[in-house]
């Protein structure tokens, strides 16, 4: 079984440029969370997507966008970025999870830095 | 909006002993679930523990245990038997059951090191 993988491990990006990241969730997974890690704190939650549509938001401005597509696979785009925008980025899939709990599988993280 | 506190940015503990690492939270919902993760340096975030809130019974996994106090928001995870492979970053988190989104809330984390 494979696990979450996510694409690139690292990435330099300058202020105002825009950004793609990419996650591939677990097998049998319709369901992809992204969160934000920025360096010396907890993860914070950007968005999710169940079954391509967007199933929750965090306190993240709309420069900050994703997309699910029908192999469950994501990705987060992030627009004009700022230097504040240097993180960890972190996908994690779960299986279908409306109404009941599922586990969240994380990735290894996709680290972003914005010069 | 829920809050979680890790208030032990570091802790140490020698190899063989036991540590408890602290959490506590601040949530009106009566609903939820709480979490113990484990970020090695290699960063993939792997869950250790979960207890749901609707249980009295503490939740233990193999040398992972949690001290889960309802009243107090208070989710403290105790680690026996320390090994040199527990040496990671944890953290305390907070997942709001229902509909909607299942989205975690995280601490700031503990930066555990076990000593040889």
């Amino acid at each position: 079984e494979t696990g979450v993988t996510q694409s690139p491990t690292h990435l330099i990006k300058t202020r105002g440029q825009q950004v793609t990241l990419r996650c591939s969730s677990q097998s049998g997974h319709n369901t992809v969370s992204w969160y934000q890690q920025a360096l010396g704190q907890g993860p914070q939650f950007i968005f999710q997507y169940y079954r391509e549509e967007e199933n929750g938001r965090g306190n993240f401005p709309p420069r900050f966008s994703g997309l699910q597509f029908p192999n469950y696979s994501s990705e987060l785009n992030v627009n004009a970025l700022e230097l504040d925008d240097s993180a960890l980025y972190l996908c994690a899939s779960s299986p279908q999870l409306i109404r009941s709990y599922n586990e969240q599988f994380f990735g290894p993280g996709t680290r972003l830095t914005v010069l | 909006a829920q809050t979680v506190t890790q208030s032990q940015p570091e802790m140490s503990v020698q190899e063989a002993e036991t540590v408890t690492l602290s959490c506590t939270y601040d949530t009106s919902e009566n609903n939820y679930y709480l979490f113990w993760y484990k970020q090695p340096p290699s960063r993939q975030m792997i869950l250790v523990i979960r207890q749901e809130a609707y249980k009295q019974q503490n939740a233990t996994e193999n040398r992972f245990s949690v001290n889960f106090q309802k009243a107090a928001k208070s989710f403290s995870l105790k680690i026996s038997d320390s090994q040199l492979g527990d040496t990671a970053m944890y953290f305390c988190a907070f997942m709001k059951r229902g509909a909607g989104s299942y989205q975690l809330t995280f601490g700031k984390g503990t930066k555990l090191s076990v000593i040889p």
